[in-house]
């Protein structure tokens, strides 16, 4: 069965401290693979869409890689407006995305 | 543009009674998401459409629950009669059929079920 897991479940990390995100994937046929940010009380915002291995995608202090197997959210020098939930998601084909339960990331002065 | 326009915003109902979640997908897109969240199962897909018709239904829950689609810029989802179960964040998308599987979600209508 197609799916997707991400971890970890929650991250705490001080002002400026780099870290990554994992959303391990096994998925028959990948077609793309989405990181998506959600703040409380609001929809998913879309950040970045990787559709190979090697690719990789950058948006100010975050930046989206692809494996074989699994994809990283590398956030530098975070500040705490990067404070949200981190959702990976996988389409196999067509326009159905599967999503993961997310990271909660805590972005603290 | 306006977004992904979704009504209400916030639902309050006693078990029993119909619920109709209201959404606008952007203008363009072809195609539109209903998706449920909550704590335990997290995100969800119920039921999307291609050009006013549905494509995939194997999320929607069970027979109380209904989508349709009259136009491009219209859908409803109805649960009737609710539960207390089906107490979570309901969520539209859509996405435009030259933008990749890129979806934009609404702001998303908060059900409770008393």
């Amino acid at each position: 069965e197609d799916q997707v897991t991400q971890s970890p479940e929650a991250l705490r990390l001080q002002e400026g401290e780099s870290s990554s995100l994992n959303c391990s994937y096994t998925v028959s046929g990948l077609r793309g693979l989405f990181w998506y940010r959600q703040d409380p009380g609001k929809g998913p915002e879309f950040l970045f869409t990787l559709y190979s291995a090697g690719e990789e995608k950058e948006k100010e202090r975050l930046k989206a890689t692809l494996t074989k197997k699994e994809s990283f959210l590398h956030i530098t020098a975070p500040k705490p407006e990067d404070s949200a939930t981190y959702l990976c998601a996988f389409t196999g084909g067509g326009n159905k995305l599967t999503f993961g339960t997310g990271t909660q990331l805590k972005v603290e002065l | 543009d306006a977004g992904v326009i979704q009504s209400p915003r916030h639902e309050v109902t006693e078990m029993g009674q119909e619920v109709t979640l209201r959404c606008k997908p952007i203008s363009g897109h072809n195609s539109l998401f209903w998706y449920r969240q909550t704590m335990m199962r997290g995100l969800e897909l119920l039921i999307y459409f291609n050009n006013n018709v549905p494509i995939d239904d194997s999320g929607m829950p069970e027979d109380r629950f209904s989508a349709k689609m009259p136009n491009a810029s219209f859908s409803t989802l109805k649960i009737q009669p609710s539960e207390p179960r089906d107490s979570a964040v309901y969520f539209c998308a859509s996405s435009h059929p030259l933008a990749g599987y890129e979806q934009f979600f609404g702001p998303g209508t908060r059900l409770t079920v008393l």
